[in-house]
Formats: structure tokens, sequence, C-alpha cells
């Protein structure tokens, strides 16, 4: 029973390249969420899908897109990235938006 | 946003009670009390929740008191894999996007053997 699977584990990008994050999760879940954590910080919410087909923006959107591609896979792109984007990358999912979430172990993602 | 204070940082020795303060003095009639724990190096997990009475379930019991603006994480016997970061979140279970979660900094646990 995988849960949340996130990949890659680790990156390392030069600024301005471009990256795409995966998670897959396989408890048919309706709901998928994307945050980021800072050393020493909680989580911020980047982008969340309240079901199939739809987005919307969290609380520090600016930089990324999402794309939920199917009831499974949520992914997060950065278009050119940024030495402050710089941070682990969790992603997570609900039965529904009120339900509690089961997170991944993350993406350590680091810009130089 | 509704907000929670913590304490920063708690000791306990393995085996004994922990108890986690959790203050909320502006919290709302359709705010739950959620706790979500991370251990080092994953992501956090969920503990429990509650609105008004008192919860227990199979990793911990949530204590809520009755004017709601204080609550309290229990663990009955505390070992080292409890060790985490600790986080009290409030969230509306009627707002919509209000009811995602927001993640303050928590109390690190550390529990001595």
């Amino acid at each position: 029973n995988a849960g949340v699977t996130q990949t890659p584990k680790f990156q390392v990008l030069k600024t301005g390249q471009s990256m795409t994050l995966q998670c897959a999760q396989d408890m048919n879940h309706n709901s998928m969420y994307w945050y980021r954590q800072d050393p020493g910080m909680g989580l911020r919410l980047i982008y969340y899908s309240a079901s199939e087909g739809t987005t919307d923006k969290g609380e520090v959107p600016n930089g990324y897109n999402v794309s939920r591609l199917n009831k499974r896979e949520f992914s997060l792109r950065l278009e050119s990235a940024a030495p402050s984007q710089t941070s682990v990358y969790f992603c997570a999912s609900s039965g529904q938006m009120q339900q509690p979430q089961h997170f991944g172990d993350g993406t350590r993602l680091s810009i130089l | 946003d509704a907000k929670t204070t913590q304490p920063n940082s708690m000791e306990s020795n393995e085996e004994e009670p922990v108890h986690l303060p959790c203050n909320h003095s502006t919290i709302s009639g359709t705010d739950y009390i959620h706790w979500y724990r991370q251990l080092p190096s994953q992501g956090p997990e969920y503990v429990i929740h509650g609105l008004t009475s008192n919860v227990n379930n199979r990793m911990a019991s949530l204590a809520i008191a009755e004017d709601r603006k204080s609550s309290t994480l229990i663990l009955h016997r505390a070992t080292l894999r409890d060790a985490a970061v600790y986080y009290c979140i409030l969230r509306d279970h009627y707002g919509g996007s209000q009811g995602n979660l927001i993640f303050g900094k928590g109390t690190k646990l550390s529990v001595k053997p």
C-alpha cells in the first residue's frame, strides 16, 4: 500500500531551468495538494485540487503551475526555477477537502 | 485566519505521558481542532481531530477545553518514535478553501531514553 508517492526524491537545478514534480496516490482520493516547507518553518500551500478537473491557488502560487492529470496524479511545474524556490515539496491527498490529509515523503529541491 | 499558539519545544522521558498544549482563543464555531505530526525527514502525519468533545484514537487523545479556547494533545506513553514536530491546526469544515490546513511552526518534542 504505497499511499502518496512523490518523484523524484532529490533534484538539483540551475536557475532558469524547468522541472515537473510528480505525485500519485492510490487511495482513490478526490482532493490533492502541493505544499512547500522551508527550513524551520511549517508547510505552506501552493496549489490544491478539490476534485478531478479543478485546481485552485493556495497561499504561495507564484512561480508554479499544476496539472490534475487524472484522479490519481497531480503534478507541480516550475517553468523557470529561481533560488527562492529551493525547498522541500510535499504532496498530499484526502478523500474530500475536509478529511485528514495523507502526505508523501517529499521532494528536496535545490536551485543554484 | 484562525491562529494557534504552541510552545516551541518540549521534552519528555520515554514511557511517560506527554501533554502538548495549544491555545486558540479566536476559534470560531465551525473550526475543528486538528493535530498532525512530522517525524524527521518525513511528510506530516495526521494524528487526531475534534470539535467539542474529547477524542481518543490508537495514537493519542485530544482534550478540548469547555470554552474551546485551548486544547491538549495527550500521548499516553511516549516512545522514541514519537519525537517529532507536532502541529495544532484550526480547520473550518464548512468553509471550502477556508478548510485548507495552515501550518504554524509547531512544537518540537524530544523524547529521552
